[in-house]
């Protein structure tokens, strides 16, 4: 699998827009990209998954630039509850395969 | 939506004794099961895969005698840790992947919070 690289840690306030970027500089041709969400003391929830370009949900957005090195996961107006560790996955099919968790980001909201 | 349960939810052990942890895939059936484990502050790290009527598979450094994983149905894998030490209080989660359909999802459980004494 892709080796991912986020920052450790973003603080951002209620209210804001947060943008969380990873970089996969060997992102293959069949790898997707994948986000999860980890509160504490609970077990990771898939938010967002995207092969290239924009892709959005009810809960967020990513941003997939044309050479697919990275990738950006955009919470829009964040809340309190939307602390937590968010993790970026890259690899083929990887919801039908053991996931590999880097170190993640862990985002803290303030009121 | 696809809800996975474990059991229990947090459990303290004396040194020694033996835990048992249930995953439970509750509207969907899975064929294959994964064990993570998470010590405070790190990532998931994958313990096994647990596949329905055959063995599982342990990934290297995890100890298969000490962590027995059971996939006896379709719904239900155990992780069994055997004679529990300090050492082995951590985060225990697993996931199930639905059999069914081009599901591309995996869905976790809650986790189960392990202290030994």
């Amino acid at each position: 699998l892709a080796k991912t690289t986020q920052p450790i840690s973003m603080d951002s306030y209620e209210g804001q827009e947060v943008n969380i970027t990873c970089s996969h500089n060997n992102i293959a041709t069949n790898d997707y990209i994948t986000w999860y969400q980890q509160f504490p003391s609970q077990g990771p929830r898939f938010i967002i998954q995207g092969y290239k370009t924009k892709v959005t949900n009810e809960v967020a957005s990513l941003f997939i630039p044309a050479d697919r090195k990275s990738s950006t996961l955009s919470l829009p107006r964040v809340s309190l509850s939307d602390t937590a560790v968010y993790y970026c996955l890259v690899g083929p099919d990887t919801g039908r395969r053991a996931l590999t968790f880097g170190s993640g980001t862990r985002l803290q909201v303030q009121p | 939506g696809a809800v996975v349960s474990q059991h229990p939810s947090w459990v303290i052990c004396k040194s020694g004794t033996s835990v048992k942890i249930e995953c439970r895939s509750l509207d969907f059936q899975a064929t294959t099961m994964f064990w993570y484990r998470q010590f405070p502050k790190q990532s998931l790290m994958l313990m096994a895969t647990s596949n329905e009527g055959s063995k599982a598979t342990y990934e290297q450094g995890v100890e298969k005698d000490k962590f027995l994983i059971n996939h006896a149905s379709l719904t239900l894998s155990t992780l069994t840790v055997t004679s529990a030490h300090p050492e082995d209080s951590s985060f225990y989660i697993c996931s199930a992947l639905p059999t069914s359909g081009n599901e591309e999802t995996q869905y976790f459980g809650p986790g189960t919070r392990l202290l030994v004494l």
